[in-house]
């Protein structure tokens, strides 16, 4: 089954930007989406299809995806943007997600 | 104004069965791909089950395969979920999802806890 690797933590500096990575065998052949989820509160969609953003999402972030890695970045950190990042494709017919990243602005 | 409510969790004993409901509000529900996707405590999302537009084509990740069912009501705006045999590892929060590919809207989640 396919499998994707996501760093357990990052942390940026409030104002910097953090490089969110999603590993996979030949990720770029797929479709790759990312969720922010907040402690107690529903996973929102930030970044679609490797790199669209859905109405409602800042410009600050941005999706990329080649090779064996997809990244997400978010551009001027903002203490709001304290969260578990999840990144997920689907697989023969199923959905898979990584495991998340719990991204910390210091 | 679109919305996914979700509810049906609660505390439920090993090999029990527990049925979720998803009720939507904002859109018809025969236009979408609907899903369950779950988070255990101290754990990341995983997907567990999607259907099409008319029920036609459903999927399951491999370790709900034969104890859970996903379907919908169209009629009543509704997607399901029936568990069956539950196990301690099924406790999670259960979200439902709108979308093809990207899970483009979430509800709130509803606690499924197995225990004895």
């Amino acid at each position: 089954s396919y499998e994707l690797t996501q760093p357990l933590s990052v942390s940026v500096a409030l104002g910097q930007t953090a490089s969110l990575t999603c590993g996979g065998d030949l990720i770029e052949n797929k479709n790759v989406h990312w969720y922010q989820q907040k402690p107690g509160q529903a996973p929102v969609l930030v970044i679609s299809r490797d790199r669209n953003r859905p109405s409602g999402i800042p410009e600050r972030f941005s999706g990329s995806n080649s090779g064996n890695t997809a990244t997400l970045t978010i551009f001027r950190a903002q203490a709001g943007d304290e969260a578990d990042y999840f990144c997920q494709v689907w697989d023969s017919g199923t959905g898979v997600f990584g495991g998340g990243t719990k991204l910390t602005v210091l | 104004e679109l919305q996914l409510v979700e509810s049906g969790g609660g505390l439920i004993q090993p090999g029990g069965s527990l049925r979720l409901s998803c009720k939507v509000s904002g859109f018809p529900l025969s236009g979408y791909w609907m899903h369950w996707v779950r988070r255990a405590p101290g754990k990341g999302l995983m997907w567990v089950a999607r259907v099409n537009g008319d029920a036609s084509s459903t999927n399951y990740v491999d370790s709900v395969k034969g104890r859970f069912t996903i379907s919908r009501d169209n009629a009543k705006n509704t997607l399901y979920l029936q568990m069956n045999s539950l196990r301690v590892e099924d406790t999670a929060v259960y979200y439902c999802a709108r979308g093809y590919e990207p899970l483009e809207y979430w509800g709130q989640g509803t606690l499924v806890t197995v225990s004895s």
